[in-house]
C-alpha cells in the first residue's frame, strides 16, 4: 500500500465550479499535511499546509485534514483557468520530516 | 531571494551512459531533497541531505544512483549506467531544515534514455 494515494483524474470542470480534490494516506506519523500545485514543466509550489487535524483556509482554497479516517482534501471555489495544473497531497513526519506525495491530479478549468 | 537552481534543463542520453545533475539550494537552506518525478506520477523522494549527511536514501537505487553534498550547500546526483527506466525529471529541493513545513522545488532536469 503507498502511504499517499491519490486519484489521478484527470478532473475537468467549467469555469467558477468548486472543485474537490481528495487523498488517502497509511503513515501514522504524518503530522503535516501538504498541498503542491504543478504546472507543466514547472517544478511543484507549496499552495497550503495544514498541522494534524482541522480546516485552513486562504482565499479560495480550503485544505482539511482528517487524521481519524486519514483523508486529505483541497477545495477550490470558483475556479479560474489559471487554477489548470496539477495538484499533489503530500505528508510529512517521522524523525527526519520526509515528505511523501501522492501521484497528483490533474484539474483543468475550462473558460 | 534567488530559488532553487538545476542544471542541466534537458539531457538525452543511451542507455548505458553516465550523466551528473547539479543543484544549488537557497542560500542558508539546511536540508536538500532529490526527487525523482516519471511522468504521470508524483514525485517520488530518492535522497534526503540535511547539511551534509544522508537524511534518508532509502528508496535510491545505489547499485547506479549517487548523490553528494560535500561542503553542505551543492548537491550532484549522478545515475551510472543509466537504464530506459531512468527516463524521468529529477527535481532538486530544499527547505531551512528538518521539520520546516515549506519546501521550495527547482524546475527540475528532464532526463531521456534512449
Amino acid at each position: 500500500q503507498k502511504e499517499v494515494e491519490q486519484d489521478p483524474g484527470p478532473l475537468s470542470v467549467p469555469e467558477g465550479a468548486i472543485v474537490s480534490l481528495n487523498c488517502t494516506y497509511s503513515n501514522s506519523a504524518f503530522q503535516y499535511f501538504m498541498w503542491y500545485r504543478q504546472y507543466s514543466r514547472k517544478g511543484p509550489e507549496l499552495l497550503m499546509y495544514t498541522y494534524s487535524s482541522g480546516n485552513k483556509e486562504d482565499g479560495r482554497f480550503t485544505a482539511q485534514v482528517d487524521k481519524s479516517s486519514k483523508y486529505i482534501s483541497l477545495f477550490i471555489r470558483d475556479s479560474q483557468p489559471s487554477d489548470s495544473a496539477t495538484y499533489l497531497c503530500a505528508g510529512s513526519g517521522g524523525s527526519n520530516y520526509k515528505l511523501t506525495f501522492g501521484k497528483g491530479t490533474l484539474l483543468t478549468v475550462n473558460p | 531571494e534567488a530559488g532553487v537552481a538545476q542544471s542541466p534543463r534537458y539531457k538525452i542520453i543511451e542507455k548505458r551512459q553516465s550523466v551528473a545533475f547539479w543543484c544549488n539550494p537557497i542560500s542558508g537552506h539546511a536540508t536538500l531533497y532529490w526527487y525523482q518525478q516519471i511522468l504521470g506520477q508524483g514525485p517520488k523522494l530518492l535522497i534526503q541531505f540535511q547539511n551534509n549527511g544522508v537524511v534518508d536514501d532509502s528508496q535510491l537505487p545505489k547499485d547506479r544512483f549517487s548523490a553528494e553534498r560535500l561542503k553542505g550547500v551543492d548537491s550532484t546526483l549522478k545515475i551510472q549506467p543509466a537504464k530506459l527506466e531512468d527516463s524521468a525529471v529529477y527535481l532538486c529541493a530544499s527547505s531551512l531544515g528538518l521539520g520546516y513545513t515549506e519546501a521550495f522545488f527547482g524546475q527540475g532536469t528532464r532526463l531521456t534514455v534512449v
